[in-house]
C-alpha cells in the first residue's frame, strides 16, 4: 500500500463548477496535510495546509481532512481555467515525523 | 530570500558518467528534502536532512546515489554512474521546524 494515495485523473471540470479532488494516506500518527498545485514544467507550489479535523477554507480552497478516515480532500469553488495543473497531496508526521510524502498527483482540466 | 536555488537548470549526460546536482536551501531553514519526480512514479522523496545530518535516505534507488549537506547552507546529490532510467525532474525542498516545505525550480536530467 502506497503511503499517500490519489486518482491520478484526469479529472475534467467546466468553468465555474466545484472541483473536488480526494487524498487518502496510510500513517494514522500522521500530522500535517498539505495541498500543493504543480503547473507543466514547474516546481510544486504550496496551496493549503491542514492540520486539524475539519474544514478549512482560503478564498475558492476549501480543504478538509478526516484524521478517522485517514482521508483528506479539497474543493476549488468557482473553477477557472487558470486551475488547470496537477494537484499533489502531502503528509507530514507519525512514524516519519519530518518525512514529507506526496501523492502521485491528479490532473485537473477546467474547461471553458 | 531568493528562495530555494538549484543548479544546474539542465543537465544532458552521457550513461556511465558522474553527476552532481546541487542545492542552496533558504536561509534558516533546518530541513532540507531530495525528491525525484517522473511520469511513471510521481515525485518520490530520495532523502531528508535536519541540521545537516541524513534523517531517512530509504528513498535513495541503490548505491549509485549519494547526497552529502557539508552545511547549513548547501547539499549536493550525486550519481554515478549515471543510467538512462535517472533520467527525471530532481527537486530539492526546505522548510523550518513544522512549517511547509518549499520547492526549487527542479534539474532536468537526461541520461544518454
Amino acid at each position: 500500500q502506497k503511503e499517500v494515495e490519489q486518482n491520478s485523473g484526469p479529472l475534467s471540470v467546466p468553468e465555474g463548477a466545484i472541483a473536488s479532488l480526494n487524498c487518502t494516506y496510510s500513517d494514522r500518527g500522521s500530522q500535517s496535510f498539505f495541498w500543493y498545485r504543480q503547473y507543466s514544467g514547474k516546481s510544486p507550489e504550496l496551496i493549503m495546509s491542514i492540520y486539524s479535523n475539519g474544514d478549512k477554507e482560503d478564498g475558492r480552497f476549501t480543504a478538509q481532512l478526516n484524521k478517522a478516515s485517514q482521508y483528506v480532500s479539497l474543493l476549488i469553488r468557482d473553477s477557472q481555467p487558470s486551475d488547470s495543473a496537477t494537484y499533489l497531496c502531502a503528509v507530514k508526521g507519525g512514524q516519519g515525523a519530518q518525512k514529507l510524502v506526496f501523492g502521485q498527483g491528479t490532473r485537473l482540466t477546467i474547461n471553458p | 530570500d531568493a528562495g530555494v536555488i538549484q543548479s544546474p537548470r539542465h543537465e544532458v549526460t552521457e550513461m556511465g558518467q558522474e553527476v552532481t546536482l546541487r542545492c542552496k536551501p533558504i536561509s534558516g531553514h533546518d530541513y532540507l528534502f531530495w525528491y525525484r519526480q517522473t511520469m511513471m512514479r510521481g515525485l518520490e522523496l530520495l532523502i531528508y536532512f535536519n541540521n545537516n545530518v541524513p534523517i531517512d535516505d530509504s528513498g535513495m534507488p541503490e548505491d549509485r546515489f549519494s547526497a552529502k549537506m557539508p552545511n547549513a547552507s548547501f547539499s549536493t546529490l550525486k550519481i554515478q554512474p549515471s543510467e538512462p532510467r535517472d533520467s527525471a525532474v530532481y527537486f530539492c525542498a526546505s522548510h523550518q521546524g513544522y512549517t511547509e516545505a518549499f520547492f526549487g525550480q527542479g534539474t532536468r536530467l537526461t541520461v544518454v
